[in-house]
């Protein structure tokens, strides 16, 4: 079964800099995708990112990108610049290309000091 | 504009009742799910339906129960026999197949249960 780490519960950054959030993850399979989702005070899921297992190239959306290290099993997002509106819980996700499950881990509350 | 609305906002449930939290969606995704949010734990899966009329049990099963008669809609009853209820209750829907494997989830706002 495929599994999720999040290792760091609460990171802090201060306003204008870069700060970077860890993900792991345990498959057996080749072929998958891989979320990272922010969800701030208000509850709502927000999807920030997403990388193709099979793409080389880490997938970059504005200020936020992410270092996919697919022999490592790891997936980091990276935050350049950060916002006081980045302040938030952010979950890694994993999807299976056979199944239609989606694996969380247990996320990373990221607070931004002004 | 297309989205997942779940419903109530909060709900309150008395010892030895079943409740039924609601979720609906207009995207046209034929793939639902519900998931369990509890402090320190990220989401955790309750049951998943890839299809009108069958649903499969997730990784937290026990104490609820769900259908799936339309397309739009994937009702989740939390029974009496879920000892621990209270938490944060999230409704998900997707494309499934896996030419779609790219597409990430879409989320409804959540239901918040809590014992009285």
């Amino acid at each position: 079964a495929q599994t999720v780490t999040q290792s760091q519960p609460e990171m802090s950054v201060q306003e204008a800099e870069t700060v970077t959030l860890s993900c792991t993850y345990d498959t057996s399979e080749s072929d998958y995708y891989l979320f990272w989702y922010k969800q701030p005070p208000s509850r709502q899921m927000i999807l920030v990112i997403r990388q193709e297992a099979y793409k080389q190239q880490n997938a970059t959306e504005n200020r936020f990108s992410v270092n996919f290290q697919k022999a490592a099993k790891s997936f980091s997002l990276k935050i350049s610049d950060s916002q006081l509106g980045d302040a938030a819980m952010y979950f890694c996700a994993y999807r299976s290309v056979i199944t239609y499950k989606y694996i969380f881990g247990t996320g990373t509350r990221l607070k931004v000091l002004a | 504009d297309g989205g997942i609305t779940q419903s109530p906002k909060y709900l309150f449930r008395k010892e030895g009742q079943n409740v039924t939290l609601s979720c609906e969606q207009n995207l046209n995704h034929d793939a639902m799910y519900w998931y369990r949010q509890d402090p320190g734990q990220g989401l955790r899966l309750i049951y998943y339906s890839q299809i009108v009329n069958d649903f499969q049990k997730g990784d937290i099963a026990e104490g609820y129960s769900v259908s799936r008669e339309k397309k739009e809609s994937f009702p989740l009853t939390v029974t009496s026999a879920q000892k621990n209820p209270t938490a944060f209750y999230l409704c998900a829907s997707s494309i499934p197949g896996q030419q779609y494997s790219n597409q990430p989830q879409h989320f409804g706002d959540g239901t918040r249960l809590s014992i009285l």
